[in-house]
């Protein structure tokens, strides 16, 4: 099945930064988030919907709502500024899919 | 340190063959499932399988159903990634990736470095 994300969000500094994935199947499975920086691995920053690993911010966040689910950054610094997947799988958690990404600006 | 460390860039001809491996440290293979996702240049992840690194079961994404092999030798903690007849869409880069079942975490929680695979005649 397919994740919707928009292609690019742009913020000011400081601003707040919400970042969208739709998908039929987002109520019956938890979405991950992942943050990517040019040349770099991506990082996962929020999983199980709503969870941070150790060592991410608290100033990100995620919610859900019905088939969409948010990633949010609050206060946006330069550092934020980075490409972001989210990511689901099937009820097996073996077969998984990626959104096709949103490309934070920050202005 | 837990790290997943991959081999370096690849450059193949159409037609030919790659393998890539994932070796695993500061922690046991055998423990995490292993993934692999690959992304061509400016473009997004796209999930390509995954490995059970205790068993050797497999699932791959109908996309790459008979032409990707996914193996592990546990004597070694290295994963591999063996993808075959390669075209210029295969041009991308390779990433190994654990699978956070067994933390409570879920996702993808440690990701290797990356391997440039190059298809060009």
């Amino acid at each position: 099945y397919e994740l919707t994300q928009p292609p690019s969000v742009s913020v000011s500094p400081g601003q707040t930064a919400r970042i969208t994935c739709f998908g039929d199947a987002l109520p019956k499975e938890y979405v991950y988030w992942y943050q990517q920086k040019p040349g770099q691995a991506p990082v996962l920053v929020i999983y199980k919907d709503t969870e941070r690993p150790s060592g991410i911010p608290e100033r990100i966040s995620g919610s859900t709502s019905g088939t969409t689910v948010t990633l949010t950054i609050s206060g946006v610094q330069a550092e934020d500024e980075a490409d972001y997947y989210c990511q689901s799988s099937d009820s097996s958690a073996t077969y998984w899919v990626f959104g096709g990404g949103t490309k934070l600006t920050v202005l | 340190q837990v790290q997943l460390v991959q081999s370096g860039a690849e450059v193949r001809k159409p037609g030919a063959s790659v393998k890539v491996s994932c070796k695993a440290s500061g922690y046991t293979l055998t423990s995490f499932d292993m993934n692999w996702v690959r992304q061509a240049s400016g473009q997004g992840l796209e999930w390509m399988g995954w490995l059970h690194t205790n068993t050797g079961q497999t699932g791959y994404t109908q996309k790459f159903q008979g032409r990707v092999t996914m193996t592990r030798d546990t004597s070694t903690s290295t994963a591999y990634l063996e993808l075959r007849s390669l075209t210029s869409e295969d041009t991308a880069v390779y990433y190994c990736a654990r699978g956070a079942a067994a933390t409570g975490t879920g996702g993808f929680d440690l990701w290797g470095q990356g391997t440039l695979v190059t298809v060009s005649s």
